[in-house]
């Protein structure tokens, strides 16, 4: 199996601030990574898809990049419906997996 | 716009079977590239994948869970399905149904989720 390892698992930051979350893959997975938020008591999100494409209707202030094992989610300008949990999920083989989640709190 | 329902018992008994339906609307589960996929999320913890079938009717499990696990197709009804057998506490968990795009592998639409308790 593919592990995923998300860093850090929580960070505290405030309006406006930037927030870089990494996500580093056990083996090579080319750019098949995607990201997604989920909010308290609501199903996850898809943010971002292929490593950096951003999916219909995410806002700019969201940015992927990376390649092979190491990858980034950016959120530039943090706003208050960010505050969230974001995930990151490799689709290179099956069965697929999940990084353990990065809780974005506020400072 | 594609939409993913979740329905099933909320309450399983310990060694007793899971079952849960997926019923989608605003598009054909028929429709070529895409899968159907369970994802399970235990209180307070991550994401965990229990498989997928594709519109063709293949099936693809988790190992960890592939011996209890099994989804099935109804396109009649434009739903799926998922059972899970032998249930203990740590098949507690949110259950979502979600779509998988073929190309990327990408879990595009998701249900809105059922919790699903384990308890005598």
């Amino acid at each position: 199996d593919i592990q995923m390892t998300q860093s850090p698992s929580s960070l505290s930051a405030s309006v406006g601030d930037r927030v870089t979350i990494t996500c580093r893959a056990s083996q090579s997975i080319s750019r098949y990574l995607n990201w997604y938020q989920q909010k308290v008591g609501k199903a996850p999100k898809l943010l971002i898809y292929a490593a950096s494409s951003l999916d219909t209707g995410v806002p700019s202030r969201f940015s992927g990049s990376g390649s092979g094992t190491d990858f980034t989610l950016t959120i530039i300008s943090l706003q208050p419906e960010d505050f969230a949990t974001y995930y990151c999920q490799q689709g290179y083989s099956t069965p697929l997996t999940f990084g353990g989640g990065t809780k974005v709190e506020i400072k | 716009q594609l939409q993913l329902q979740e329905s099933g018992s909320g309450l399983v008994k310990p060694s007793q079977t899971l079952s849960l339906t997926c019923a989608v609307s605003g598009g054909s589960i028929s429709s070529g590239g895409y899968s159907w996929s369970w994802i399970r999320q235990p209180p307070g913890k991550g994401l965990e994948w229990i498989g997928y079938i594709y519109h063709s009717g293949s099936t693809y499990y988790n190992p960890s869970l592939k011996s209890r696990v099994t989804i099935s197709v109804d396109r009649s009804k434009n739903q799926f399905s998922l059972k899970l057998s032998s249930v203990t506490a740590a098949d507690t968990a949110v259950y979502y149904c979600a779509r998988v795009s073929g190309l990327t592998v990408t879990f595009d639409y998701w249900g809105q989720g059922t919790l699903v308790t384990v308890s005598s």
